[in-house]
């Protein structure tokens, strides 16, 4: 079964430079969220999107932006990097079957962001 | 907004020994609550989840309780084994909804199974 894909796996950067992350949901799903996971740390809330607008915002810098788009792929930017951001980035997706309550959050394998 | 609340932070048990987490949240309105589990640098695994219309679910060897009046829940694994260390993490969700709002994640508790 297909999951939720995303690019790349790892990154480095070094400070002030920008970064992209990308997540592919599982299809049909429409709503993508985005956590950021620091070392020895519980999943932070970033953004959230439902059928490609902001649904949900967390503790996301203002540094950083994101979108979904018509394909529902969503796009993680981050600017001006700092040695802080160095984390692991989890895009998650979820949808609800036909006439069903939405399930479970599916989580992609994530984006390792090291800034130097 | 939501608040959830973990402990213990670490737990350390022997194997084939019953280990308990437990959880609080702070809002009423939440009403969907999954487990995961996470190994070092992979991603959050589901292991078990339970809607506020239900008290207790049960899977094999691991367990959910939730009490939605003194607003907690816990997980129970029983006859533990190895490969269950890992890091548990609780969440709360308020709504179930499309769109419905984020995920909110305890702090997680770090599990060691001891041979």
């Amino acid at each position: 079964a297909a999951g939720v894909i995303q690019s790349p796996r790892h990154l480095i950067k070094e400070k002030r430079e920008t970064a992209t992350l990308k997540c592919y949901p599982i299809p049909r799903h429409d709503t993508v969220y985005w956590y950021q996971q620091g070392p020895g740390q519980d999943p932070q809330f970033l953004i959230s999107f439902y059928e490609k607008m902001q649904s949900d915002k967390g503790s996301i810098p203002d540094r950083f932006s994101a979108q979904q788009f018509s394909d529902y792929h969503s796009e993680l930017n981050m600017s001006s990097l700092e040695l802080g951001d160095s984390a692991l980035y989890f895009c998650a997706s979820r949808g609800a079957p036909p006439g069903r309550a939405p399930g479970e959050l599916f989580f992609g394998e994530g984006s390792r962001l090291t800034v130097l | 907004g939501e608040n959830v609340e973990q402990h213990p932070s670490t737990l350390s048990v022997q194997e084939g020994d019953s280990a308990v987490i437990k959880c609080t949240y702070s809002d009423s309105a939440s009403n969907y609550f999954p487990w995961y589990k996470q190994e070092l640098g992979k991603r959050p695994q589901l292991i078990i989840d339970i809607r506020s219309n239900v008290g207790e679910k049960k899977d094999q060897r691991i367990a959910v309780t939730l009490n939605k009046t003194a607003k907690h829940f816990s997980l129970h694994i029983t006859e533990t084994q190895p490969e269950d260390s890992a890091v548990y993490f609780c969440a709360a969700l308020r709504g179930i909804k499309q769109g419905a709002q984020k995920l909110v994640f305890g702090q997680g508790t770090r599990l060691t199974i001891n041979p």
